[in-house]
């Protein structure tokens, strides 16, 4: 929706790192969330990050909120081919509704 | 483990003719939501259900119905289909307020010809 932005595209090399990044309007966000699409499937949530929270890793994945600027990004270390999908950034005040970008397509090349 | 599961995969309607997507769930989710994608918009919130009972209306309800007809299934129907619902529609449920985790079906193509 038009309340989350994400660039629409992403190449990056095996082995290297990935970064993508949301901006979202709504100050009154609670809860951010990272979700993966493979082709043919559903959505797979992948992390997510509460509103007072700075920064979450897990394994490969890195969060960072900055709340000011109301940017989020998601790092993805040593990205791998596995790894090529869309990434969609969501967000929601603790409700029922997600709010989603239009998806990043990530493709990692050889 | 089913999880969300959605019927049919693929349909290809007419102008004018009706149908209704199916979704089941078998965590005993509370609520449940069907969501459309299309290209470069992301997931855009057609209906939700809380909870077993209720619906509401989510971002782009026109020219849609649902029915929570228990607390397993949400259908989604189409009375009148149009060309512009041509769409991939996703139902998906969660468990609880707050950071619960939304899980999705595999969707349904539809194309409206």
């Amino acid at each position: 929706g038009e309340d989350v932005e994400q660039s629409l595209f992403l190449s990056v090399r095996e082995g290297d790192s990935s970064v993508i990044n949301c901006t979202y309007t709504d100050s009154s966000s609670t809860y951010l969330y990272w979700y993966k699409q493979e082709p043919g499937a559903g959505l797979q949530l992948l992390t997510y990050i509460f509103s007072n929270m700075d920064m979450k890793q897990d394994q490969r994945l890195t969060v960072l909120l900055n709340k000011k600027d109301k940017h989020l990004s998601l790092r993805i270390a040593d990205t791998q081919t596995g790894d090529s999908a869309i990434y969609f950034c969501a967000e929601s005040k603790g409700d029922y509704k997600l709010s989603f970008g239009a998806g990043t397509t990530v493709t990692v090349r050889a | 483990n089913a999880g969300v599961t959605q019927t049919p995969k693929f349909q290809v309607l007419k102008t004018g003719q009706s149908m209704t997507l199916q979704c089941a769930q078998d965590m005993n989710h509370n609520s449940m939501y069907w969501y459309r994608q299309d290209p470069g918009m992301g997931l855009r919130l057609i209906y939700y259900s809380a909870s077993e009972g209720t619906t509401d209306k989510g971002e782009v309800p026109n020219g849609y119905n649902v029915s929570r007809l228990n607390k397993r299934e949400f259908s989604l129907r189409l009375e009148s289909a149009a060309p512009s619902q041509t769409s991939v529609y996703f139902c998906a449920s969660s468990d609880t307020w707050g950071a619960a985790e939304a899980f999705f079906g595999q969707g349904t193509r539809l194309t409206v010809v």
